[in-house]
């Protein structure tokens, strides 16, 4: 089982409205990513988390809030955010951070800011 | 980590292989190269990684050059499914998958 599920596939949001994304992996991997893909752009890395500690955060803006609960969860939390924030949100999964592991994406979150 | 150039767009045929070319002359011994699909609407799929041998497995093959400053992935036979995005990405000590502009493969019937 090589899977990553993303809940929800759509969801549509206000700019003053709290959300969240949720990723769940069941492959015992130790490393998870937040990616955001725009439209006809390639994906770009967000946020690391390695045995469940932030280890990478590329300079995000604070209205993502990661968390990772466990070694299975990781949420992206969504706080007044702005219609240029409306993407697609990939999270993802690896054994470890390490140079030499294969990553296994979920198949996104589709987000709507309006 | 080190940056990659790839075509941006290819052509092949239905069953004939396909060589997608990615140049890292800036690539340092600690860098692997890996290689990621994306087809539309659905999230990137690993194809296959190596560090410094040719490697093999069930979608693809990678071959690495001797000095490690380019490497082709070859799909043997390309079906109208394998139509994608390309990633050719380098990997390394700062353990971030860093995504650049890729290849977009048309695959004709």
């Amino acid at each position: 089982d090589t899977e990553v599920t993303q809940t929800p596939k759509h969801l549509v949001m206000g700019m003053t409205n709290k959300k969240s994304l949720k990723c769940e992996q069941h492959m015992g991997h130790r490393a998870m990513y937040w990616y955001k893909q725009k439209a006809k752009k390639p994906p770009e890395l967000m946020f690391v988390y390695s045995y469940e500690k932030l280890s990478i955060n590329e300079s995000v803006p604070s209205r993502f809030s990661p968390e990772c609960p466990n070694s299975s969860l990781l949420n992206l939390h969504l706080h007044a955010l702005q219609p240029e924030d409306s993407a697609l949100y990939l999270c993802a999964s690896s054994r470890s951070a390490g140079p030499g592991n294969t990553i296994y994406f979920g198949e996104g979150s589709w987000l709507t800011v309006v | 980590d080190a940056k990659t150039t790839q075509p941006n767009s290819m052509e092949s045929n239905e069953e004939e292989p396909v060589h997608l070319p990615c140049n890292h002359s800036t690539i340092s011994g600690t860098d692997y190269i890996h290689w990621y699909r994306q087809l539309p609407s659905q999230g990137p799929e690993y194809v296959i990684h190596g560090l410094t041998s040719n490697v093999n497995n069930r979608m693809a093959s990678l071959a690495i050059a001797e000095d490690r400053k380019s490497s082709t992935l070859i799909l043997h036979r390309a079906t109208l499914r394998d139509a994608a995005v390309y990633y050719c990405i380098l990997k390394g000590a700062t353990n971030k998958l860093i995504f650049g502009t890729g290849t977009l493969l048309a695959v004709q019937p």
